[in-house]
């Protein structure tokens, strides 16, 4: 089954502890992204990556990091969690269309991870 | 920053009515529009891709038009029904590689 998935579904942890947040998908798909939702704001980009080893900056990129050593993996990292980190984290990826990749398929969504920063 | 504004932000319709709401984004460097529509506990999923001024599209009773020029598109929903009620989405592309959602307008639908 084609999907996008995403460990934990749910979290709490403490101000300052590292966490990682996984993401995968089984489509080949070129293109992942990142987002997390708030009351209010919708969707906000945190990072993107065009392909392997290629990665760069959303909206709200402060205080993340990402990394794409292979084309299914993108995981997203919190170094020092803070509780404005508090959200619903979502997982996308798609296809890029051309060769340059400068536009996206529709976005397939992961099932979104809960985290509270205590 | 680009920014993408849908309204209302939420709509409370009776079964069977219909409804539209709308989603505004910048009129130049448009490359494509996306709608996606967000159940309560589940993720987004895509309704309609939309990339020429003037497109119109339709699934069962929701439809959407295009219009690049003036930065805008309408979601149509005919005959509404409970299981429409959800968070309806608009993601705005210009060609690069950013992708900027609105925040959406979530429809109750009551029996």
């Amino acid at each position: 089954e084609a999907q996008v998935t995403q460990n934990p579904r749910y979290l709490i942890t403490v101000t300052g502890k590292k966490l990682t947040v996984t993401c995968s998908q089984n489509m080949n798909h070129e293109y992942m992204s990142w987002y997390r939702q708030d009351p209010g704001l919708g969707l906000r980009q945190i990072y993107y990556s065009m392909n392997v080893e290629v990665t760069d900056k959303g909206d709200v990129p402060e205080g993340y990091k990402v990394s794409r050593k292979e084309k299914r993996n993108f995981p997203l990292i919190l170094e020092s969690p803070s509780p404005n980190q508090t959200s619903l984290y979502f997982c996308a990826s798609s296809f890029s269309i051309g060769t340059s990749g400068r536009a996206q398929e529709t976005q397939y969504f992961g099932p979104g991870t809960r985290l509270l920063v205590l | 920053i680009l920014n993408v504004e849908q309204s209302p932000q939420s709509l409370h319709v009776q079964e069977g009515d219909s409804t539209n709401f709308t989603c505004s984004f910048p009129s130049s460097n448009f490359y494509a529009l996306h709608w996606y529509r967000w159940e309560t506990a589940k993720s987004p999923e895509a309704l309609f891709v939309m990339t020429l001024n003037g497109d119109e599209k339709k699934k069962g009773r929701i439809s959407a038009t295009l219009n690049t020029k003036e930065g805008y598109s309408y979601l149509y929903i005919k005959g509404s029904q409970p299981e429409d009620s959800a968070t309806y989405l608009c993601a705005f592309h210009t060609g690069g590689f950013k992708t900027i959602f609105g925040a959406g307008t979530r429809l109750f639908v009551k029996a």
